[in-house]
């Protein structure tokens, strides 16, 4: 069965700090695999897609297939950035299908 | 571009009682669109999705008949709690794909609780 595991319920950095979400899958396939992002009292949005390869607000994501993660990353949080993230797969199969970790929430302090 | 809206944003009805809630694509036409749920601290879990013209797919372990999906036009689709009752009082989230940001755009979501 496809699953998608952030091991990380909080993460609390200091600002200036890196920081890294971490996010693993299960699938046999080749997912189609997203961040999303939820700022408080705002609705869920895309941060990023692993085929686009784009960075967005300072975060990339890597897709490893050998380790079968996705993990989040950015060199210097921002109070900003604070929020909850999601890590999502969509499998090949069904494109139109989602996925979603448990999310993980971010805490950037000043 | 690529919004959707949903409404109501929260509703408290009684136990027994039915209700619906809307989702609509504003700026773009959904031949799917998809309805999530959401528990306090948890993930969202895909309930259905919703096809326009044609019936709705649902989840292993969603009732069909308790949460009534209709998808009557390209810019609509609603979702109804039938018989509500207070286990089933949670966030609901409706989503549609974008295609061209490969995205999916979300509602703002529907707090339901019901007494």
């Amino acid at each position: 069965a496809q699953r998608v595991t952030q091991p990380e319920k909080l993460l609390s950095v200091f600002k200036g700090a890196p920081v890294e979400l971490k996010c693993n899958y299960s699938y046999s396939g080749s997912p189609e695999l997203f961040w999303y992002v939820q700022y408080s009292r705002q609705r869920l949005q895309l941060l990023l897609r692993h085929i686009s390869r784009e960075s967005i607000k300072g975060f990339t994501a890597d897709l490893n297939k050998g380790e079968t993660s996705f993990h989040l990353k950015k060199p210097f949080a921002q109070e900003e950035d604070s929020a909850m993230y999601y890590c999502a797969l969509s499998p090949s199969y069904n494109t139109d299908k989602l996925i979603f970790g448990t999310g993980t929430r971010l805490q950037v302090f000043p | 571009g690529a919004v959707v809206s949903q409404h109501p944003s929260w509703v408290i009805c009684k136990s027994g009682t039915s209700v619906k809630i809307e989702c609509r694509s504003l700026d773009f036409q959904a031949t799917t669109m998809f309805w999530y749920r959401q528990f306090p601290k948890q993930s969202l879990m895909l309930m259905a999705t919703s096809n326009e013209g044609s019936k709705a797919t649902y989840e292993q372990g969603v009732e069909k008949d308790k949460f009534l999906i209709n998808h009557a036009s390209l810019t609509l689709s609603t979702l109804t709690v039938t018989s509500a009752h207070p286990e089933d009082s949670s966030f609901y989230i409706c989503s549609a794909r974008y295609l061209q940001n490969y995205g999916y755009t979300f509602g703002s979501g529907t707090r339901l609780t019901v007494v």
